[in-house]
């Protein structure tokens, strides 16, 4: 069973557009992490959302989570090639695993 | 600081083999996680050890395995491998990961092929 499932699944887009990925479940976690992994590379660890309702940014990426802890969204601004990859939901319910989403793959085309 | 680094980072076996992957954590790192990453199922938790014990496992068969060293180091093991055991294997080390607080760095990963 799939805790966490990201939508869309695929995106292809144009420089310059924006977007949004979305990361829902109906279980509650005590954080939320969002990752980019790269062709032949493990994750990298983008950002952490701990409190419900909390927007963090990342130049030009917006991350909330959700007020009731149970979902986050991922906002790109003016995507740019460089943001191409895959893009990985992860909810710490706090035993000591982290749950992964079914992932995002971002293509940015110039 | 040097990142997790994961060998080999390619392997080829055939069916009915066994096979050990190695991880070195960031240093100071004493929590390992390993995970299997494949098209269909995404990223699954395998297990996780701190101090050379096994703290958390996932939902996976006996036949995977790993450990601990003193030294943080992990290994690995799938024994009588199978063509679905084919994937890219990840590590994560982390300084603990307590609740709340589990922030993972992520090997490059060994890509295990099945033939």
């Amino acid at each position: 069973t799939q805790l966490l499932e990201q939508s869309p699944q695929f995106l292809s887009i144009q420089e310059g557009e924006n977007l949004t990925v979305y990361c829902n479940s109906s279980s509650v976690f005590s954080s939320l992490q969002w990752y980019r992994q790269e062709p032949g590379e493990g994750p990298v660890l983008l950002v952490t959302v701990v409190t419900g309702g909390e927007v963090k940014k990342l130049k030009r990426l917006t991350f909330q989570f959700g007020d009731a802890r149970k979902d986050s969204s991922l906002h790109i601004t003016a995507a740019q090639p460089g943001d191409t990859g895959l893009y990985l939901c992860a909810g710490d319910r706090g035993f000591q695993k982290l749950v992964f989403g079914t992932g995002t793959r971002l293509l940015v085309s110039p | 600081k040097a990142g997790v680094t994961q060998t080999p980072r390619y392997l080829i076996k055939t069916r009915g083999q066994q096979v050990t992957l190695s991880c070195s954590p960031i240093s100071g790192h004493r929590s390992v996680s390993w995970y299997q990453q494949t098209p269909g199922q995404g990223l699954q938790f395998l297990f996780e050890y701190f101090s050379e014990t096994q703290r958390n496992k996932g939902n996976f068969p006996g036949r995977f395995s790993g450990r601990q060293f003193s030294n943080s180091r992990s290994e690995m093991n799938v024994s009588t491998l199978e063509l679905g055991d084919s994937a890219l294997y990840l590590c994560a080390s982390s300084l603990d990961a307590a609740r709340g607080k589990n922030i993972q760095y992520f090997g490059a990963g060994t890509r295990l092929s099945v033939l």
